[in-house]
């Protein structure tokens, strides 16, 4: 799919592994932050979001971290699976500006 | 299926030439997004509309217009066009204007040659 040309950091996994995914972002007034995941060919799909007043949420295989000190947030993507393959985004969004920025993404190959 | 429709999905035109891609929301959002990737600068926000109206505005071009009509579909024009302006554009739609989670489409693949 075309979303896959980019020329992005790539993390190989190997299948059942957790994977650990790194987003630092731009600014520090940002209150919410989003993981989105793009498969080849498709739009971005919504993985998992949080507050800037939470340093963790969970969901299902997926953990976001937020370190606010160092302007950092992660996603664990526990016992991945060859589906887990996609490029994925981290987000921010200030709230009163009304819109999301997004990083660089990062292309996840998972190794059966 | 997210529940953005987004038409056409492949677009090949010329240089100079001028198209128009349009953005069905999911049923219920207010607020509709539209996003350019290109191979170098991933994903970059164009614009927003909330119910009818420009909310918020981001690296657009002045080649490039967007509206929101009354049933909530929008229209992203792009004139003059350049070969630079090969991208995929996303729509995305959400209830509220910076609350959840955003639904993007399948995308326009534009080819400007």
């Amino acid at each position: 799919g075309e979303s896959v040309g980019l020329h992005l950091p790539t993390l190989s996994v190997q299948e059942g592994d957790n994977s650990i995914i790194n987003c630092a972002y731009s600014n520090s007034a940002s209150d919410y932050f989003i993981w989105y995941k793009q498969e080849s060919g498709k739009g971005p799909q919504f993985i998992i979001d949080i507050r800037s007043n939470m340093d963790k949420r969970q969901g299902q295989r997926v953990t976001v971290l937020l370190n606010k000190t160092v302007k950092h947030l992660s996603l664990q993507i526990a016992a991945t699976q060859p589906g887990d393959s996609a490029v994925y985004f981290c987000a921010e969004n200030l709230t009163a500006g009304n819109k999301l920025t997004f990083g660089g993404g990062t292309r996840v190959l998972v190794k059966p | 299926d997210s529940g953005v429709t987004q038409t056409p999905k492949h677009l090949i035109t010329a240089t100079g030439q001028r198209v128009t891609l349009r953005c069905s929301p999911r049923s219920g959002d207010l607020s509709v997004y539209w996003y350019q990737q290109s191979l170098d600068q991933g994903l970059q926000f164009l614009i927003q509309y909330y119910n009818g109206e420009e909310r918020a505005k981001g690296n657009i071009l002045e080649r490039f217009s967007a509206q929101q009509f009354p049933d909530l579909h929008s229209e992203l024009n792009l004139s003059s066009l350049e070969l630079g302006d090969s991208a995929l554009y996303f729509c995305a739609s959400s209830v509220a204007p910076a609350e959840g989670e955003a639904f993007f489409g399948q995308g326009t693949r534009l080819t400007v040659v």
